[in-house]
């Protein structure tokens, strides 16, 4: 079974600060996607990275993939309130044929005014 | 904006009703998939369907059942809710050119008394 790792669990920060948070593994991904999760709401798709070493930028946000596609980050710049919520990470099941995907247990984050 | 319902949003009911959750998308997509996801915990796939008349189970055990009779609609199907059946339900729908960008509905929380 893949396992994916993110830290912080949890990250509270002031607004106009940086962040950054993990995404890790010990198994090689075809592609990882970012999802982020608002209380109540389902996850909304954020960014695919698909290459080893790809970086995309979604505004203020930042993703990552790293060079052995294991691992992911992703940096908010200056961040806002309206950043809040679960970010999570996740990638497709090695397991078969399902095109189900991973999911880690997210980053909590809270951005205080 | 992607286009995928669930009813209800929230349910409360006794042990030994049955239930099913409704999920719907409008965006003609094949292939369709139900998680759970606990209270701080990553989401599982509980099922997932190819396309009408698929159905295959996904990796976390699950005593609910599904069907697909029409592409836009995928319910799920409790016999008789027991309280271990108590978690939010995701159902999300993704199409053959991206099959790991999956798009998710704002879940049912389910609470069985």
């Amino acid at each position: 079974t893949q396992l994916l790792e993110q830290s912080p669990q949890f990250l509270s920060i002031q607004e106009g600060e940086n962040l950054t948070v993990y995404c890790n593994s010990s198994s090689v991904f075809s592609s990882l996607q970012w999802y982020r999760q608002e209380p109540g709401e389902g996850p909304v798709l954020l960014v695919t990275v698909v290459t080893g070493g790809e970086v995309k930028k979604l505004k203020r946000l930042t993703f990552q993939f790293g060079d052995a596609r294991k691992d992911s980050s992703l940096h908010i710049t200056a961040a806002q309130t309206g950043d809040t919520g679960l970010y999570l990470c996740a990638g497709p099941d090695s397991g078969g044929g399902a095109d189900g995907l991973t999911f880690g247990k997210g980053t909590h984050l809270i951005i205080q005014p | 904006e992607a286009d995928i319902y669930q009813t209800p949003r929230y349910l409360v009911i006794g042990t030994g009703k049955k239930i099913t959750l409704e999920c719907s998308q409008t965006m003609g997509h094949d292939k369709m998939y139900w998680y759970q996801q606990d209270p701080g915990m990553e989401l599982h796939l509980i099922h997932y369907s190819y396309g009408v008349n698929s159905t295959e189970k996904g990796d976390l055990s699950s005593e609910s059942t599904v069907s697909r009779i029409r592409t836009e609609h995928f319910p799920l199907t409790l016999e008789s809710a027991r309280p271990s059946h108590t978690s939010q339900y995701l159902c999300a729908s993704g199409d053959d050119r991206d099959p790991y960008e999956q798009y998710f509905g704002p879940g049912t929380r389910l609470t069985v008394t």
